[in-house]
């Protein structure tokens, strides 16, 4: 069954560093997400990305974050200068439709945990 | 923001019960209601997606209800095995948007 995967699975760095988080979507997927989760906290909304553009983003997705799809398979997610708060499990996700819609399942990696220092 | 709430947050069940969990949302411009589960160390796993109040969906041993107009879901677990023991999660998206607003999850476990 096709699944999302997301490298690495643990990336530690020291704060101001620049971290790039990978994930290759399932294949034939249209709509690419990032979550993260903070220990002991929900599960948030980052960005989603559709057609090469951000389709919605949230607060939390300041100009430090940003994403690409540098080819057809992978997906990063770049933080450029890392803050201690941004220590958190950092999920990415896809979705297969062709037009925008909440109601579509939205498929997870496994998820990296970012450790800043 | 959505304010998607789960209770209780953490559940013990002996091998062999059936349990059940809440899930709540906002009622107003109600979407739709993903419910996940989510194992240590794997990747959340789709159970459900539900837009219609009423709806019902069945997968396996577990069952999901809706109801939008007073804002809340449960899932359903019959016959609980230790293969259950996970977080589930819920989650709802806004209006016409993808983001999903999660809830804290309900951890449960299953005691052989």
């Amino acid at each position: 069954e096709p699944e999302v995967t997301q490298t690495p699975s643990h990336q530690v760095t020291q704060m101001g560093q620049e971290v790039i988080l990978r994930c290759v979507p399932i294949s034939n997927h249209l709509y690419f997400y990032w979550y993260r989760q903070i220990l002991g906290q929900k599960v948030e909304f980052l960005v989603s990305f559709y057609n090469n553009e951000i389709s919605e983003k949230s607060e939390i997705f300041d100009d430090q974050f940003s994403v690409e799809r540098p080819d057809g398979s992978n997906f990063t997610l770049k933080i450029r200068s890392t803050k201690l708060e941004d220590s958190a499990m950092y999920f990415c996700a896809s979705s297969g439709s062709v037009r925008p819609g909440g109601t579509d399942t939205q498929y997870f990696g496994p998820g990296t945990r970012l450790t800043v220092l | 923001i959505l304010n998607v709430e789960q209770s209780p947050q953490s559940l013990h069940v002996q091998e062999g019960d059936s349990t059940n969990f809440t899930c709540s949302f906002p009622s107003s411009n109600f979407y739709a209601l993903h419910w996940y589960r989510w194992e240590t160390a794997k990747s959340p796993e789709a159970l459900f997606v539900m837009t219609l109040n009423g709806d019902e969906k069945k997968k396996g041993r577990i069952s999901a209800t809706l109801n939008t107009k007073e804002g809340y879901s449960y899932l359903y677990i019959k016959g609980s095995q230790p293969e259950d023991s996970a977080t589930y999660l819920c989650a709802s998206p806004e209006l016409g948007a993808n983001n999903l607003f999660f809830g804290t999850g309900t951890r449960l476990t299953v005691i052989p």
